[in-house]
């Protein structure tokens, strides 16, 4: 099995930059992808293939990468950011979420 | 568009068959995940299956593997979760998922099931 690790949480005042870290020796070779959560709803993808922005999203998430750990960038966070934010990779056949990092905005 | 349906209360060690319908993407070029939630838990990854190009190649995480199975019917652009030998640890929302492209992500709201004696 593999697992990817992420801080459980990150809190920052609004305007400020947000940094969501995952790591995972899988993440050498696999690209990423980052969903936001907000209570009762579906996630939604913010990054695909570790740096890559579906249309729709803003231009102030952004995904990096160094190693094994992939950043999610939230600049300028806004109150309505506050969320759960989960990775996501594939290995072999598998594939795993990191165990998610609730954003507090305030 | 992706609708689960099918959750219910089921007791230990029973079975259950959840749905998931698709609607306006080309289900039959399309990989389906089953991920699960448990209340106030993270996401887990349940299993996939593939498309038939793919030979309909299934793969399940080990904490349900052997008792849960996959399967779809192109036809009805329905995939299926076969649920065996439930345990109340596999209380939670579960939905289907899919991403037909890149960039492209696809979720249903979900469907409950609770294991409960």
């Amino acid at each position: 099995s593999f697992e990817l690790s992420q801080p459980s949480s990150v809190s920052v005042s609004p305007g400020q930059t947000a940094k969501i870290t995952c790591s995972g020796d899988v993440l050498a070779q696999k690209y990423v992808r980052w969903f936001q959560q907000k209570p009762g709803q579906a996630p939604i993808l913010l990054i695909y293939k570790d740096t890559e922005r579906p249309s729709g999203i803003p231009d102030r998430f952004s995904g990096s990468t160094s190693g094994t750990t992939v950043t999610l960038t939230i600049s300028g966070a806004q109150v309505d950011d506050e969320a759960d934010y989960y990775c996501y990779s594939a290995f072999d056949t598998y594939r795993v979420f990191g165990g998610g990092t609730k954003l507090t905005v305030l | 568009q992706l609708a689960e349906s099918g959750g219910a209360l089921v007791q230990p060690g029973g079975s259950l068959e959840l749905s998931c319908a698709a609607s306006g993407f080309s289900f039959i070029e399309s990989d389906i995940h089953w991920v699960r939630q448990a209340s106030g838990k993270g996401l887990e990854w349940v299993g996939r299956i593939r498309t038939r190009a793919k030979g309909y190649a299934t793969a399940s995480a080990e904490s349900v593997r052997g008792r849960f199975m996959i399967s779809r019917d192109d036809s009805k652009n329905t995939a299926f979760l076969i649920m065996n030998s439930v345990k109340m640890d596999d209380t939670a929302l579960y939905y289907c998922h899919s991403a037909p492209d890149d960039g492209v992500d696809i979720w249903g709201q979900g469907t409950l099931v609770t294991v409960s004696s």
